[in-house]
C-alpha cells in the first residue's frame, strides 16, 4: 500500500498564523493528492484536489502544492474555524490511503 | 445541494454481519461521472477506505478488507449499502459513505471524495 505520512502530527497556533502541514509519500504520486478537513462529529470536507486546485467554497486561504512525493497544505492566516484535523489522501493507486492526520490546536 | 446519510444499527455482536445503507439526497446516484463509497475512522487512528461502487454495479475494493465486505446499490431507492461480515472489535468505527469526483487531465483522471455523510458509529461488542 502506498505509505502518505503527515508532520507534524499536531500544532498548536495563533488566530492569524500561517500554518504549513506536510504529506509525504513513499513513492511518486504526481499530483494525486487530495487534502480534507475533518472536525469531531462532522463530515470530512474536501479542501484542495489534485494537489492544488481549490474546491469550490473554499476559502482562499487554503492552498496546496507539490507533486511527485512531497506536498504541502498551507492555511495563509488560521481563523477561529480552521482548528481541526487535516488529512491527505492519495488516488494515485488503490488501496486509497490516507495520512495519519494533522491537528491543529488553538495555541 | 446533494446529500448523503448513512443509516444502520449502531451495536453488532462479533462474528455477525454489520450492515449499513447510505441515502442519496439531491442528485442522483446514476450520475455517470461518479462513484460512491464507503470510508470508515476507527477510534483513536486515521481514515481508511473501503470500497466504491459505479450506479452500474462495478465495484473495487481495499485488498485488505475484501474477503469480508461487499458494497451494492439500489438505484430505484438512490442508495448504496455496505455489508461487513465476521466482524469483531477492530471492526468498530465510524463509518461514512461518500461520492467520489474525478478531474480529468491528459495524464488521466485524479480522483476525490467531495461529499461525505455525516457518519454512523458501529461498535462491535457482545
Amino acid at each position: 500500500d502506498m505509505q502518505l505520512a503527515q508532520s507534524p502530527s499536531s500544532l498548536s497556533a495563533s488566530v492569524g498564523d500561517r500554518v504549513t502541514i506536510t504529506c509525504r509519500a513513499s513513492q511518486n504520486i504526481d499530483n494525486y493528492l487530495n487534502w480534507y478537513q475533518h472536525k469531531l462529529g462532522r463530515a470530512p470536507k474536501l479542501l484542495i484536489y489534485a494537489a492544488s486546485h481549490l474546491q469550490s467554497g473554499v476559502p482562499s486561504r487554503f492552498s496546496g502544492s507539490g507533486s511527485g512525493t512531497e506536498f504541502t497544505l498551507t492555511i495563509s492566516s488560521l481563523q477561529p474555524e480552521d482548528f481541526a484535523t487535516y488529512y491527505c489522501q492519495q488516488t494515485f493507486s488503490v488501496p486509497r490511503t490516507f495520512g495519519q492526520g494533522t491537528r491543529v490546536e488553538i495555541k | 445541494q446533494l446529500q448523503l446519510q448513512e443509516s444502520g444499527p449502531g451495536l453488532v455482536k462479533p462474528s455477525e454481519t454489520l450492515s449499513l445503507t447510505c441515502t442519496v439526497s439531491g442528485g442522483s446516484i446514476s450520475s455517470r461521472s461518479h462513484y460512491w463509497g464507503w470510508i470508515r475512522q476507527s477510534p483513536g487512528k486515521g481514515l481508511e477506505w473501503i470500497a466504491s461502487i459505479y450506479y452500474s454495479g462495478n465495484t473495487y475494493y481495499n485488498p485488505s478488507l475484501e474477503s469480508r465486505v461487499t458494497i451494492s446499490v439500489d438505484t430505484s431507492k438512490n442508495q448504496f449499502s455496505l455489508t461487513l461480515r465476521s466482524v469483531t472489535a477492530a471492526d468498530t468505527a465510524v463509518y461514512y459513505c461518500a461520492r467520489r469526483a474525478e478531474m480529468r487531465t491528459v495524464m488521466g483522471s485524479i480522483y476525490y471524495f467531495d461529499y461525505w455523510g455525516q457518519g454512523t458509529l458501529v461498535t462491535v461488542s457482545s
